[in-house]
């Protein structure tokens, strides 16, 4: 199975300052396509998952601009340019290209 | 607005069988597949596998499969995630959701999850 290796996995953050978390592959995410099928989610206390961007960078409607994701290959990131109270919860990076698709382990955001 | 609506939370003894599920009214059910994650108490998410609701074609992550059943009924535009035999070990939250296309993952919707407890 590809392994998602997230860092950090707890990242106290300032509201209003930048934050960011990594996410490593065990393999390269290229699909068939030509696509990289690379998600990051967020979930709030007590809540379901919800997808912040999708396809490595498409930010979802309603997710504020303030959430970026990058990458390639096999290294992908996640920014948060400035972090709000909203923000708080765990964010998890996912890879759809390779069946059985995995998920990285989370990474709790807090505000410091 | 669509959305996933997931049965409430369930309590069952060890060995208990047990079916919960997944409804949706407001996409059409044949165009994508279904996939169910499950949260572990204070964990993280972990792919189960998924089914296409056209023809009932199935992928289990190795890690369930022979300890779990997805099945749909398409009249009720509804997909089940079922055990015949729990085990403890079973007690998590259990989401569903959609994927965009059940080639490559990429969930664009969740249901709002249902929580197993399994205890004797």
């Amino acid at each position: 199975d590809v392994v998602m290796t997230q860092s950090p996995l707890s990242l106290p953050v300032t509201l209003g300052h930048p934050a960011s978390i990594s996410c490593r592959s065990s393999q390269s995410l290229v699909y068939s396509d030509g696509n990289i099928y690379l998600s990051w989610f967020q979930q709030r206390p007590g809540q379901s998952p919800r997808r912040l961007i999708y396809q490595l960078s498409n930010r979802d409607s309603g997710v504020p601009d303030r959430f970026s994701g990058s990458g390639s290959g096999t290294d992908f990131t996640l920014r948060i340019s400035r972090v709000e109270a909203a923000d708080v919860g765990v964010y998890y990076c996912m890879q759809g290209t390779w069946w059985p698709w995995t998920f990285g382990q989370g990474t709790k955001v807090e505000i410091k | 607005e669509v959305q996933l609506v997931q049965s409430g939370a369930e309590v069952r003894k060890p060995g208990e069988s047990l079916r919960i599920s997944c409804t949706t009214s407001t996409h059409n059910f044949n165009t994508y597949w279904i996939a169910w994650v499950r949260q572990l108490p204070g964990r993280g998410l972990e792919w189960m596998g998924r089914i296409d609701p056209s023809d009932s074609d199935v992928d289990y992550s190795p890690s369930f499969e022979g300890h779990v059943i997805f099945a749909v009924d398409k009249s009720s535009t509804t997909a089940y995630l079922q055990w015949s035999s729990l085990k403890a070990s079973d007690t998590a939250i259990y989401y569903c959701a959609r994927l965009v296309d059940g080639s490559y993952g990429d969930i664009d919707l969740w249901g709002q999850g249902t929580l197993v407890t399994v205890s004797s």
